[in-house]
């Protein structure tokens, strides 16, 4: 049973590009979560989704940035325009049932490098 | 807002040493703290919890007590292996609708050497 799977696990992109970080939760799980880590700080909530709905982006920065979890295929979550500051990891969390935070699966985590 | 403070690292040990590693926190209402690990390459893995004051949680040979009185869930290990070495993050989540934020600490980069 393989866990939750993120790619590409490393990628730099220029100041003012695109960057789109791929999330395929454990099979059998509808709920994604994702998280950012900046430098020197502990990780952060960033959004809440199920199949096709987006539950609570609260933690999502205003302008910029967008998640989806389509029907089919993996989460993706979209950095337009990237700046400097987006640099960080961003991790994503997966579970079967809402609300039950210790069944959220971590996956390995996105390194993003803005130059 | 809710806040997690954890011990700077890295920490370095050698094998079949004691572990302590510092967690406070600043939470409203009653939060449940976690201890999550992460190994080289792979994904942050709940490695205990406790949901209520004086609880301990416990797993693989770690241990936590949530104390209330202190704000603190320092984690402990009577005799760490080489194994151990990871990053250790110490996290909480609220009472209320949205208990599935969960709130880390920075991290703590644990090196056992043998």
């Amino acid at each position: 049973n393989a866990g939750v799977m993120q790619n590409p696990r490393h990628l730099v992109r220029r100041r003012g590009q695109e960057a789109r970080l791929r999330c395929s939760p454990m099979k059998g799980h509808s709920h994604v979560y994702w998280y950012r880590q900046l430098p020197e700080e502990g990780l952060k909530f960033m959004v809440y989704l199920q199949k096709e709905n987006i539950i609570d982006e609260s933690g999502m920065p205003k302008e910029r940035f967008s998640a989806e979890f389509p029907k089919e295929g993996p989460s993706i979550l979209r950095i337009q325009q990237v700046v400097r500051g987006d640099s960080a990891a961003y991790f994503c969390a997966s579970s079967p049932i809402q609300g039950e935070q210790e069944t959220q699966y971590f996956g390995p985590g996105t390194r993003l490098l803005v130059l | 807002g809710d806040s997690v403070t954890q011990m700077e690292g890295p920490v370095t040990l050698s094998e079949e040493a004691f572990l302590t590693i510092n967690c406070t926190y600043t939470a409203t209402g009653y939060p449940s703290l976690f201890w999550y690990v992460q190994y080289p390459g792979e994904g942050l893995q709940l490695l205990l919890k406790a949901t209520k004051a004086d609880d301990k949680g416990s797993n693989k040979g770690f241990e936590a007590t949530y104390r209330k009185e202190t704000t603190s869930f320092h984690l402990e290990k009577g005799s760490v292996q080489v194994s151990d070495s990871a990053v250790y993050f110490c996290a909480l989540t609220n009472s209320g609708g949205s208990n599935y934020k969960l709130t880390f600490g920075k991290g703590t980069l644990l090196t056992v050497n043998p």
